[in-house]
């Protein structure tokens, strides 16, 4: 079974900081797909980063970058030089081929992300 | 470009009424999908639909029904509401091209509440 688990339930960090929250997942299938959510309080759920299973690089957008370590099986999202604004609750999700017949995310429980002045 | 947009944002039900959420996407996007978000459970699917008049089970599908009669719109009713029911809808959408790229984007969400 696909799983994703994210271990920190809540981090706090100093804005200007940068901060890692960590993702781990399991899976049998050979490729996937790694996304990262964030879901501030007013609750959408904004699209931050994508990484491929196939992708040697690291993916980087903005301040966000994905640290993918294939071997280990994880997608560690950093977010640097951190903003008031980056306080939300972020998730962690991977995609299948669709010849698992799966079409839904697989969700993290997410971590919650405090970013102090 | 709005894009995904959800109607109603809140709303309380009793039990055993019914109800209709309305998802609507503006960027040509060809899959549709509805989630539930539960505390401590992530986000899981209820159903989707891969074009214009198909629907398809998600994960937990029981209580729950769909329809796509446009391209744009993707509704989720509940025919008789259950306080099992209460959680907050999600819609996304995706264009469809690929399936390990595929990014869904989401709607803001609808937070129902059943009596």
């Amino acid at each position: 079974a696909q799983k994703i688990t994210q271990t920190q339930p809540g981090m706090f960090v100093q804005e200007k900081e940068a901060v890692t929250l960590d993702c781990t997942y399991d899976t049998s299938d050979q490729s996937y797909g790694l996304f990262w959510y964030k879901q501030p309080s007013s609750g959408e759920m904004i699209f931050l980063i994508y990484q491929g299973s196939y992708d040697e690089q690291n993916a980087t957008e903005g301040r966000y970058s994905l640290n993918f370590q294939k071997a280990r099986k994880s997608a560690n999202l950093v977010i640097s030089a951190s903003q008031l604004g980056d306080s939300a609750m972020y998730f962690c999700a991977m995609s299948r081929p669709w010849s698992t017949g799966r079409r839904a995310l697989t969700f993290g429980s997410g971590t919650r992300l405090q970013v102090q002045p | 470009n709005a894009g995904v947009t959800q109607t109603p944002k809140f709303r309380v039900l009793k039990t055993g009424q019914s109800m209709t959420l309305l998802c609507a996407q503006d960027m040509n996007h060809e899959y549709m999908y509805w989630y539930r978000q539960d505390p401590g459970m992530g986000l899981r699917l209820i159903h989707y639909s891969v074009g214009e008049g198909t629907t398809a089970k998600g994960e937990v599908p029981d209580g729950y029904n769909v329809s796509r009669l446009k391209k744009q719109n993707f509704l989720l009713g509940l025919e008789s509401a259950a306080p099992s029911q209460t959680s907050v809808y999600f819609c996304a959408s995706s264009y469809g091209l690929a399936a390990i790229t595929d990014t869904q984007y989401f709607g803001p969400g609808t937070r129902l509440t059943v009596l």
